[in-house]
């Protein structure tokens, strides 16, 4: 079965300053899909960015990256120019790519604040 | 296009009783899962289904928890004789054929007294 680890409980980051969320996943897969969600208060669960295995350049959206190490199977969200609104819970997840199921895998979550 | 809609968003069941939870899949999705959220935790896969058919139930605790996507309406998580562990956040997500498109619902959070 695969896990997801988010090593980080908390992080703190000043507004417009970079932060960086680690995830780490444990698969013997080849193939599979990688997320972030966010989840700010609201509770609503937002994609952020996704990254697909076999695909060896980052994904990136606008102030949001990703540093993908498919070897070390890490795959950590760096986020740009924090902003106020970037304050929430993040949660990496892990989907197969095999068609056997099609369910996410989360990790525990980082609680992100921005310090104005 | 209203998204993937849940209710009620928050629910309060006493000891015993059935709790049901209600997801309407986003129009053209034609599969649905449920996640469970415990407080302070990640969201836990518990079922995945189609119309009329459920596909993987290995999440779902043995008893007590079913669920079902009819041809009609919308999907339903029931809990029977509900107890205080039940107590979390009850999210409910569909896709279209592949599940690159998942989108969230807001969640229902259920609380038992």
């Amino acid at each position: 079965a695969q896990t997801v680890t988010q090593s980080q409980p908390e992080m703190s980051v000043q507004e417009a300053e970079t932060v960086t969320l680690s995830c780490t996943y444990d698969t013997s897969e080849s193939d599979y899909y990688l997320f972030w969600y966010k989840q700010p208060p609201s509770r609503q669960m937002i994609l952020v960015i996704r990254q697909e295995a076999y695909k060896q350049q980052n994904a990136t959206e606008n102030r949001f990256s990703v540093n993908f190490q498919k070897a070390a199977k890490s795959f950590s969200l760096k986020i740009s120019d924090s902003q106020l609104g970037d304050a929430a819970m993040y949660f990496c997840a892990y989907r197969s790519g095999n068609n056997a199921g099609n369910m996410l895998t989360f990790g525990g979550g980082t609680r992100l604040m921005v310090k104005p | 296009n209203a998204g993937v809609m849940q209710n009620p968003r928050h629910l309060v069941r006493r000891r015993g009783q059935e709790a049901r939870l209600r997801c309407s899949p986003m129009k053209g999705h034609s599969h649905v899962y449920w996640y469970r959220q415990l407080p302070e935790e990640g969201l836990k896969f518990m079922v995945y289904l189609q119309k009329e058919n459920i596909i993987d139930e290995s999440g779902m605790p043995k008893e007590r928890f079913s669920a079902e996507f009819p041809k009609e309406g919308p999907s339903i998580l029931r809990i029977q004789q509900v107890v205080r562990g039940d107590s979390a956040a009850y999210f409910c997500a569909s896709s279209p054929l592949t599940v690159e498109g998942t989108i969230f619902g807001s969640g229902t959070r259920l609380t038992v007294v």
